[in-house]
């Protein structure tokens, strides 16, 4: 596609239910981010891929978080048990493999725990 | 510790007037470092990067940042601000050392409000 697509754009989840997010790169990139972004916050790293291998996941805040590429393409980021403190908006961005490229960001999730 | 600083949490000027929004960064070599704005309900888009080479970096929608070494800073200007300019801004950087791809660290934005 021309862009980042994720989906779904807006999930409401009960405390304690398990959501699933997910993100759709540029074709071709082989970088892959997911971020947090808490009210009023700047985005915060959860995890990152290169290609199908999860390469760095230091940011992913307790083990309900866990992410997947399996192909080296569509990413999940899953939450289970979902919490209060989870509500934020979840970003995905793509890129090229050089560090020096530019990072491409989806619209984002905005998840809301109630 | 390594961070990324934005000093200002608001800012408010005329429709017309100049902007710079500061940003300063605590590493131990100098990382490469972006600028990105966020509309409301928009994803981040890129306004400029600086990698190495000429200090004063051009961007998109008129915006330009300045790369001081001595100061740790990289400061994003705009000559004349237009209302639609209104979003929030955040600096970003990428440590050059890293196996970790160009994993972003963000600072916390600066909300800038134009008046008209």
């Amino acid at each position: 596609g021309a862009g980042v697509s994720q989906s779904p754009r807006y999930k409401v989840a009960k405390r304690g239910q398990d959501v699933a997010l997910r993100c759709d790169p540029i074709s071709g990139h082989v970088s892959l981010f997911w971020y947090q972004q808490a009210l009023g916050q700047g985005p915060e790293f959860l995890t990152y891929f290169q290609n199908e291998a999860q390469l760095d996941k230091s940011g992913l805040p307790s083990d309900r978080f866990f992410a997947e590429r399996p192909e080296g393409s569509v990413s999940t980021l899953k939450i289970q048990r979902t919490q209060q403190e989870d509500s934020a908006v979840y970003l995905c961005a793509s890129s090229l493999l050089r560090v020096d490229t530019e990072a491409f960001f989806g619209q984002g999730t905005r998840l809301t725990v109630v | 510790a390594q961070s990324v600083t934005q000093p200002d949490i608001h800012i408010t000027v005329s429709e017309g007037a100049s902007l710079e929004l500061r940003c300063n960064y605590s590493y131990g070599a100098t990382p490469y470092l972006f600028w990105y704005v966020q509309s409301p309900g928009q994803g981040l888009q890129l306004l400029l990067k600086y990698f190495s080479g000429d200090t004063l970096v051009q961007g998109i929608k008129g915006f330009e940042a300045e790369f001081k070494r001595s100061q740790s800073s990289f400061n994003l200007r705009k000559p004349s601000v237009h209302w639609s300019d209104a979003a929030e801004y955040f600096c970003a950087v990428v440590p050059i050392l890293t196996g970790g791809g160009n994993k972003l660290t963000f600072g916390t934005g600066t909300q800038l409000k134009v008046e008209l």
